[in-house]
């Protein structure tokens, strides 16, 4: 049973298009992220949730858009998308906010954009 | 500005050396600080975490070092196998930012026979 689970794992897509990563935990966990990681493998924090309100936003342009429904669910959705934007996606989990808990990560999504 | 840098370069050992990766930072007062191990097409997974008030702690046979003054983070692997192989990330907590868990630039180690 996948802990945090993100779909889909692949996605290709042509510049200009609107997109949408989904992201399901099943710990229980009261905070969920979004982190992009680069080419060069650097590992990003974009958003944070946590019971469903916005408690980190990096500088992250306008046309990424998180949404929580609850707090099990985190989705990205991005809009205009933009070469730059090919990267992979990881959705992340965490006990409770303020705490030292472990992240618990996605498997990632792979954004192509051509 | 604010950095957490890793060895960038590869990092080759022989099976049964010990693994020294090194995390440094520049203008952060952590909390505390935790290792990753992420493994090609996965996601990271929590290895360690050690707290600023700490020097060292241990777990089988992965140690990680502390030390506020120099603003460093060593993670060692003690008789590494293959089965090491992989990047390995550190990631801070600043103080004051209790949500918010940065990640360092990433070491890929290799351990070879």
């Amino acid at each position: 049973d996948t802990a945090v689970s993100q779909t889909p794992k692949y996605l290709v897509t042509q510049m200009g298009n609107d997109k949408s990563i989904k992201c399901e935990q099943n710990l229980g966990h009261d905070t969920m992220y979004w982190y992009k990681q680069d080419s060069k493998k650097f590992l990003k924090i974009m958003f944070s949730y946590n019971n469903k309100e916005l408690i980190i936003n990096e500088t992250v342009p306008n046309r990424f858009s998180p949404k929580s429904p609850d707090k099990a669910h985190l989705n990205l959705h991005i809009n205009s998308l933009e070469l730059g934007d090919s990267a992979v996606y990881f959705c992340a989990s965490r006990g409770l906010a303020g705490t030292e808990g472990e992240l618990f990560f996605g498997e990632g999504s792979r954004l192509t954009v051509l | 500005s604010q950095k957490i840098e890793q060895n960038s370069e590869a990092l080759n050992i022989q099976e049964g050396k010990t693994a020294t990766l090194t995390c440094n930072y520049t203008n952060y007062s952590p909390a505390y600080l935790q290792w990753y191990r992420q493994d090609p097409g996965r996601g990271p997974v929590f290895l360690l975490l050690i707290r600023e008030n700490e020097k060292e702690k241990r777990k089988e046979r992965l140690k990680v070092t502390f030390d506020t003054t120099l603003k460093q983070s060593l993670f060692h692997i003690t008789a590494s196998q293959p089965a090491d192989s992989a990047t390995y990330l550190c990631a801070l907590v600043h103080t004051g930012t209790a949500s918010k868990l940065t990640f360092g630039t990433g070491t890929r180690l290799q351990v070879t026979l």
